[in-house]
């Protein structure tokens, strides 16, 4: 069965710091994976998706993230932390039985003035 | 802008009392979901409609049932709410549900608070 694990419940950065979200992956096949974002008792908006196209994903409010076949890792990053950007992020994969998504566990992300 | 709504925002109920959650989407999608997601969890997928099938995930409880009129509106229904049943529900839509390749759109939630 497809899972993904979140490296690290909580995470704090200081405005201006790198932020860096874990996410890896099992999957017996090339999986579909997608981070979300979440603010306070908001419903979830995409941040991007990889499949299988280019390994290295652009996302909106400057996030990217690679797929690392080989340490069955996607991780999530950005370069300069904004206030704006302390929320909760999911990392989802999407298995073979079609439409269902399997989310992480979530990486709450504190950001420091 | 197309969009999925759910109402109410916040919704409190008694032990026991049924109630019902609304869902309704401008996006014209053919799958519409529901997720339960618990405080400090991750949303887990309680059933889905592609187009008018229904599609029951193995664990979910009997106590939760769904409805889909038409294509824009989803209603989940709570037969006899229990206390563990608080949460956040998240209605999600996407265009069909090929692997990986749709996007799903969520609503802002509906928080449901069982008294």
């Amino acid at each position: 069965a497809q899972s993904v694990t979140q490296l690290g419940s909580h995470v704090s950065v200081s405005e201006g710091a790198l932020v860096l979200l874990r996410c890896n992956y099992s999957s017996s096949v090339p999986p579909y994976l997608f981070w979300y974002v979440q603010y306070p008792n908001q419903g979830l908006q995409l941040l991007l998706k990889y499949t299988s196209a280019a390994t290295l994903v652009k996302g909106i409010n400057g996030f990217e993230a690679e797929f690392k076949k080989s340490e069955t890792s996607f991780h999530l990053t950005k370069p300069s932390a904004h206030m704006s950007d302390a929320a909760e992020y999911f990392c989802a994969v999407s298995p073979n039985q079609g439409g269902k998504l399997i989310f992480g566990q979530g990486t709450e992300l504190s950001v420091k003035p | 802008d197309a969009m999925v709504i759910q109402n109410p925002r916040y919704q409190v109920t008694q032990f026991g009392k049924p109630v019902t959650l609304s869902c309704s989407q401008t996006l014209n999608h053919n799958v519409m979901y529901w997720y339960q997601q618990k405080s400090s969890q991750a949303p887990k997928l309680l059933f889905h409609y592609y187009d008018k099938d229904f599609n029951n995930e193995a664990d979910t409880p009997d106590n939760f049932q769904s409805r889909r009129p038409n294509t824009s509106f989803c209603f989940l229904d709570i037969r006899s709410p229990g206390l563990g049943d608080a949460a956040m529900y998240l209605c999600a839509t996407s265009r069909d549900r090929g692997q990986g390749t749709d996007t799903q759109y969520f609503g802002p939630g509906t928080r449901l608070t069982v008294l």
